[in-house]
């Protein structure tokens, strides 16, 4: 199976910040790597497919790159909606695997 | 509108069983592979289950092999999980999602039901 880690596994930022979450898989997945958000007691949602596709009506301020082994999401000035986990997932093999999650929080 | 409706979660006891259902409307139901996927209470995402547009090809995560037996109909434009043996640890919230390959043949999890909660508990 492949692993799927990502970091860090929390995050404070303030809003208008940078932020960068990372995510690596344990052997090459090309491309095959989807981002999601998700909020407390909500699904989650698809933001970016592909590594890099902004799925349409996200927001422009985030984005996805990396190919291979190594991923980054990237929202370029946060928004108070920001504030929520993220996940990344393989979609190269079964099982389609998520990474553990990344808690962004209000600093 | 795309819409995925889960139903059928629940108390069980261990080793009882419990089918859940997603309601597909708003999309071409037969054209679309679908999985299911769940959360345990305050932990990540964890994909459970595949099963591809016509029902051949399926998939199962180690975890629920043996136990869970994904199905859908595609004339009741509806996805199915029958779920048998369940264990403490299967308690989660259980949600079924579309499975698309529009953008380069890359599959992704493009819409989510609101999920189904399934407790195993005595």
């Amino acid at each position: 199976d492949i692993q799927m880690t990502q970091s860090p596994s929390s995050l404070s930022a303030s809003v208008g910040d940078r932020v960068t979450i990372t995510c690596r898989a344990s052997q090459s997945i090309s491309s095959y790597l989807n981002w999601y958000q998700q909020k407390p007691g909500k699904a989650p949602k698809l933001l970016i497919c592909a590594a890099s596709s902004l799925q349409s009506g996200v927001p422009s301020r985030f984005s996805g790159s990396g190919s291979g082994t190594d991923f980054t999401l990237t929202i370029s000035s946060l928004q108070p909606e920001d504030f929520a986990t993220y996940y990344c997932q393989q979609s190269h093999s079964i099982p389609r695997t998520f990474g553990q999650g990344t808690k962004l929080e209000i600093k | 509108e795309v819409q995925l409706v889960e139903s059928g979660g629940g108390l069980v006891q261990p080793g009882g069983s419990l089918r859940l259902s997603c309601a597909a409307s708003g999309f071409t139901f037969s054209g679309y592979e679908m999985n299911w996927v769940r959360q345990a209470p305050g932990k990540g995402l964890e994909w459970v289950s595949y099963i591809n547009s016509d029902g051949s090809t399926i998939y199962y995560a180690d975890s629920v092999k043996g136990r869970f037996t994904i199905s859908r109909d595609n004339a009741k434009n509806s996805l199915y999980l029958q779920m048998n043996s369940l264990r403490a640890e299967d308690t989660a919230v259980y949600y079924c999602a579309r499975d698309d390959r529009t953008t380069m043949a890359i599959p992704n999890f493009d819409y989510w039901g609101q999920g189904t909660l399934v407790t195993v508990s005595s």
